[in-house]
């Protein structure tokens, strides 16, 4: 059964730093893209950014580029999404979803979403 | 790149069919045929409901539909039920490994 699972919930303070994971099992973790989702509260999804993780080729949305850090760790089946200084706008729910293959553009996998709050 | 726009809420009794709208451009809506379908009950991770605008995942109960007419995507429910209750989104292949999502909207069954 393929799972992404991601870690827990983060509460933290502005300018600090986090490193969030999402952990793939079930499948071959090098053959597929994980995407990362922003939901900021009352808000709609938000695509961030994308990572190989057979050689970590990572594209970003230009909204994130620059703001966040995409990264994966094959040896260990684990993607990640980091800051360096958080603010408070970077409250909000974030989901890593699995592209589903090679030239399928949609996403057939989920964690259940790693919950980020920024609060002085 | 700018949401795709979807409405924010659509209603419908138990039996009745609802359709959402997804409108994006050119450069993802109407430039590819590769737009999803995501149902996302609050809390719980958002699952595919619809893939490449009209195919639907093993599951997936045959009264999700999608189609697409130039630049404008749509999911239609059919024979609603309690549990379709949820959030939906859109999502649109924008080309270069980029990808839009809608604003999302409410489904409430009455």
């Amino acid at each position: 059964e393929v799972q992404l699972v991601q870690s827990g919930a983060e509460v933290e303070k502005p300018g600090e730093s986090l490193k969030i994971s999402c952990k793939g099992t079930g499948y071959s973790f090098t053959d597929h893209w994980i995407a990362w989702v922003r939901q900021v509260p009352g808000r709609g999804l938000e695509w961030m950014g994308i990572i190989y993780p057979g050689d970590s080729d990572t594209r970003y949305s230009p909204s994130f580029q620059g703001q966040v850090t995409i990264s994966a760790d094959k040896s260990i089946t684990t993607a990640y999404l980091q800051w360096t200084s958080l603010k408070p706008s970077d409250t909000a729910m974030y989901y890593c979803a699995r592209r589903a293959s090679r030239d399928q553009e949609y996403f057939d996998n989920w964690g259940q979403g790693t919950l980020v709050t920024v609060s002085s | 790149q700018s949401a795709l726009t979807q409405p924010r809420s659509v209603s419908g009794s138990p039996g009745q069919s609802v359709t959402i709208s997804c409108t994006g451009t050119s450069r993802d809506v109407g430039g590819y045929d590769l737009v999803s379908w995501y149902q996302h009950h609050p809390g719980k991770a958002p699952k595919l409901v619809i893939y490449d605008v009209t195919k639907r995942p093993s599951g997936v109960p045959d009264r999700f539909s999608g189609s697409k007419s130039g630049s404008t995507a749509s999911l239609t429910i059919s024979g609603l039920q309690a549990e379709d209750e949820a959030d939906y989104y859109c999502c649109s292949y924008a080309g270069g490994f980029s990808y839009v999502f809608g604003g999302g909207t409410r489904v409430t069954v009455l």
